[in-house]
């Protein structure tokens, strides 16, 4: 089983590049989560998805793009990648929205953007 | 605004007992996470609480106090292994996930 897995691990790339990574999940879970963690900050959601078809932004969409055409994939793009999207993302998955909504994370994907 | 502070960093000795507190100013309160997050790794998911009190679980306790809008976490026996981030989260009335910045703990033989 799994889990949460995350593509690429690490990825170097120029200001103006693009790129995308890929979030798989193989719990069945509704809900997908992608947050970026900076230091000395706490995890910040970019945006997230209640299900299959369905994505909405989070506190810092500004940047970034997502899709989740399958209900175990979710998708984070960015078009055209700037120094301040140097970070380290991580994607996440729930079974749902409650009090007690335990999230399961991927490894992480770390990103430098020259 | 809605706000979690936690201490940056806390040093500790193997064998020892800490406390990693955690207070919080959001709009509703509808649960308090503690995660554990190691060097590189992915945060793991450590314990909740919603009602006032202490819930433990092995090693670990986590305390929470709703009208003083305050949570700790107790590691008792400490391992070299137990040396992470320990990151607290609260779930606010939209059931919006606020994190705090983390703290580290460094443990020492």
């Amino acid at each position: 089983n799994a889990g949460v897995t995350q593509t690429p691990k690490f990825r170097v790339l120029k200001t103006g590049q693009s790129m995308t990574l890929l979030c798989a999940q193989d719990m069945n879970h509704e809900y997908m989560y992608w947050y970026r963690q900076d230091p000395g900050m706490g995890l910040r959601l970019i945006h997230y998805s209640v299900g299959e078809g369905t994505t909405a932004k989070g506190e810092v969409p500004d940047g970034y793009n997502v899709s989740r055409l399958k209900k175990q994939n979710f998708l984070l793009g960015l078009e055209s990648a700037a120094p301040s999207q140097t970070s380290v993302y991580f994607c996440a998955s729930s079974t749902g929205v409650s009090g007690a909504n335990v999230l399961t994370f991927g490894a992480g994907s770390r990103l430098t953007v020259l | 605004g809605q706000n979690i502070d936690q201490p940056t960093e806390m040093t500790a000795t193997e064998g020892a007992i800490v406390q990693i507190n955690c207070t919080y100013q959001t709009s509703g309160f509808n649960g308090l996470f503690w995660y554990q997050q190691h060097a590189g790794e992915a945060p793991t998911f450590l314990s909740y609480n919603v009602l006032d009190g202490l819930e433990e679980k092995g090693r670990f306790s986590s305390f929470l106090s709703r009208s003083k809008g305050y949570s700790y976490l107790l590691l008792k026996e400490l391992q070299m292994k137990d040396s992470a981030s320990y990151l607290c989260a609260v779930t606010d009335s939209n059931y919006q996930l606020i994190w705090g910045a983390g703290t580290k703990l460094i443990i020492k033989p």
